[in-house]
């Protein structure tokens, strides 16, 4: 168990729809990360939040967007859902090194 | 930039055996360089991680990896395989103040009795 939660752990939704997907990070660690593993994409960066504010971004659409809350939980936004936006989305947290603990995933399908 | 080619897809290992998994980098920064395993319908699991240190860095469940800068390579090894090793292994480098990880298209592990 590396500490790091993510919920739900299963959504299904139709296309069109928005999803938040929620993590909370291991205690005291201040940066939170968003990944997407997908079947054709494999495993793709999609933002970090740093103490509340982005700090970087990778390969996130528009559609979607994140936030990281004054407690350091995270929520990721997915909008205007398509078929091939169905993934595992993984949450990873880290304090001040590089070393990210990941959690469990949700994986989302989109009928 | 930075990328990381991990050269087979797919590995297939007699239990006992030697398992060798191999890694290729390429990055702008002084980088750091991790793998991970993910089981079947699991998280990932960090596995060992090189940050300059010592070149040969040895990880979880007797697993060890070595740095060769010459070759830019952190190949993955382990002497004696187990079946509860089968599993996908992902090579990562990360580097610039971001600490963004970018992962390779990951290796996956077959342990034959």
């Amino acid at each position: 168990d590396s500490g790091v939660t993510q919920t739900p752990k299963h959504l299904i939704t139709a296309t069109g729809q928005r999803v938040t997907l929620r993590c909370s990070p291991r205690s005291g660690d201040l940066s939170v990360y968003w990944y997407q593993q997908s079947l054709d994409q494999g495993l793709q960066f999609l933002i970090q939040y740093y103490n509340g504010e982005e700090r970087a971004k990778g390969n996130i659409l528009e559609r979607f967007s994140a936030q990281q809350f004054p407690d350091l939980h995270s929520e990721l936004n997915l909008s205007s859902l398509e078929l091939g936006d169905s993934a595992l989305y993984f949450c990873a947290s880290s304090q001040y090194n590089n070393e990210q603990f990941f959690g469990p995933g949700t994986r989302l399908t989109v009928l | 930039a930075q990328s990381v080619t991990q050269l087979d897809s797919h590995v297939s290992v007699s239990e006992g055996t030697p398992v060798l998994l191999r890694c290729n980098y390429s990055s702008s920064y002084s980088p750091s360089l991790f793998w991970y395993v993910q089981h079947p319908n699991k998280g990932l699991q960090l596995l060992l991680k090189y940050t300059s240190a010592a070149t040969l860095v040895k990880g979880i469940n007797g697993f060890e990896a070595e740095f060769k800068k010459s070759e830019t390579s952190f190949h993955l090894t382990k002497p004696s395989a187990h079946m509860s090793d089968a599993a996908e292994y992902f090579c990562v480098v990360s580097g610039g103040s971001n600490y963004k990880l970018t992962f390779g298209k990951g290796t996956l592990l077959t342990v034959n009795p």
